[in-house]
């Protein structure tokens, strides 16, 4: 039922730079609607790690950053670690303004 | 600090109903929009449903629609989703969220989640 695409997984050695897509149309994200990231640490609840595209909430650290154009969005991580081992969901809206979510991306470090 | 603490989830047989409650503390609870968002065993986040910050505007998804009701109480700082007509494939962890008031629109919190299976 997910209606933004994210590759099923990404993987990086540490202190590489990894980066995930979320794609939409023009229903969602092409819309003009913000877009969001979540991140998922093996049995917890999902945390907001990026909000409005590209903002950090207080306390994510800065090698997570997010961009949007046109349809579509990324989130990247620099300087990856391995406490970034997590599944990442991309979310935005559509036209009825109901949360849609991206399919999820596992991201693992070599 | 913002807390959401959801209950009620457990073991239903398929047609049954159930009663999630969401108790929340540490905002002003009367000004945020809410949702529930789920996700089944092994799979992504799925949007359930969201209310408005004073109840009077509410959204569902396809799959619930007609048979998942959101409701809030305000003056006890708690938020429901009554599910009756229930399938094996509403199996999930059921998660209450909170919805920024920045304009954003993200889900700035999510609680623990509540298990809800449904099988015979």
């Amino acid at each position: 039922q997910s209606v933004l695409t994210q590759p099923p997984s990404v993987s990086g050695a540490p202190g590489q730079r990894v980066t995930i897509s979320c794609t939409g149309s023009g229903s969602n994200i092409g819309a003009g609607y913000d877009v969001h990231w979540y991140q998922q640490l093996p049995g917890t609840a999902p945390k907001l790690l990026i909000y409005g595209n590209s903002n950090r909430p207080s306390g994510v650290p800065d090698r997570f950053s997010g961009s949007k154009s046109g349809t579509s969005a990324s989130l990247a991580i620099t300087g990856l670690q391995a406490e970034d081992e997590a599944d990442y969901y991309c979310q935005s809206y559509d036209s009825s303004l109901r949360a849609v979510f991206g399919t999820g991306t596992t991201v693992t470090v070599l | 600090e913002v807390q959401l603490v959801e209950s009620g989830g457990g073991l239903v047989q398929p047609g049954g109903s159930l009663r999630l409650s969401c108790s929340a503390s540490g905002f002003t609870f009367r000004g945020n929009a809410l949702h529930w968002v789920r996700q089944a065993p092994g799979k992504g986040l799925e949007y359930v449903s969201a209310i408005s910050s004073n109840g009077g505007s509410t959204s569902y998804a396809d799959s619930v629609k007609g048979r998942f009701t959101i409701s809030r109480d305000n003056s006890k700082n708690t938020l429901y989703l009554q599910m009756s007509s229930l399938r094996v494939e509403d199996t999930a962890v059921y998660y209450c969220v909170k919805e920024d008031r920045d304009g954003y629109n993200s889900f700035d919190y999510w609680g623990q989640g509540t298990l809800v299976t449904v099988s015979s």
